[in-house]
């Protein structure tokens, strides 16, 4: 099973500011990683398939990167809506597994 | 609209069996992966297992094989998700999950189902 690692579990950060979460993956998982939003008592929103691609209707500020192990999720200027835990996951291999979870929290 | 709408919430005995559904409208069920995923309260997410209806196709986490069974019927696009013997470690909501058509996103969530197993 791949284990999915973020970091850091907790981000302090004042709105406006740009935001980097990161997320390692145990063994490589090619480009094949999702990142999603949950926001307190909500399902969660998918940001981001195919490791960089935004999907439908997420905002241009959330832009993502990386292959292999090593990825990010990067907010270019944090707004208020955006604070709340964020999830990766890949899909590379079954059985899909996610990572623990960034809790981004206002400084 | 698409959709995803799960069963209510349960409360169960250790030992108890149940069975939670999801029954999804909108969009052609059987030709999605449809899957469940775990989540304890205040802790992160687990997927436990998927299917494609169209083929019958069914594929478990090791954590979760065994323990419980994945059926879809096909004829109401309804996905269940069974237990023939709840422990109090089986306390969470599950939710319903379909995962994108041409991408491996989920796409559609259910609203979830909060199970609680106490004696």
């Amino acid at each position: 099973e791949t284990v999915m690692t973020q970091s850091p579990v907790t981000l302090s950060v004042s709105p406006g500011e740009r935001v980097t979460l990161s997320c390692r993956a145990s063994q490589s998982v090619s480009r094949d990683v999702v990142w999603y939003q949950q926001k307190p008592g909500q399902t969660p929103r998918l940001l981001i398939y195919g490791a960089s691609t935004r999907a439908f209707g997420i905002p241009a500020r959330f832009s993502a990167s990386g292959s292999g192990t090593e990825f990010t999720l990067t907010i270019s200027s944090l707004q208020s809506e955006d604070l709340t835990v964020y999830y990766c996951q890949q899909y590379n291999n079954w059985p899909w597994t996610f990572g623990q979870g960034t809790k981004v929290e206002i400084k | 609209e698409v959709q995803l709408v799960q069963s209510g919430a349960e409360v169960k005995k250790p030992g108890e069996s149940l069975r939670i559904s999801c029954q999804g409208s909108g969009f052609f069920f059987s030709s999605y992966w449809i899957g469940w995923v775990r989540q304890v309260p205040g802790k992160g997410l687990e997927w436990m297992g998927i299917t494609f209806p169209r083929e019958s196709n069914t594929k478990y986490s090791p954590a979760f094989e065994g323990r419980v069974t994945i059926s879809v019927e096909t004829t109401i696009d309804t996905l269940y998700l069974q237990w023939n013997s709840l422990k109090a470690s089986d306390t969470a909501i599950y939710y319903c999950a379909r995962r994108g058509l041409n991408y491996y996103g989920v796409d559609v969530w259910g609203q979830g189902t909060t199970v609680t197993v106490s004696s």
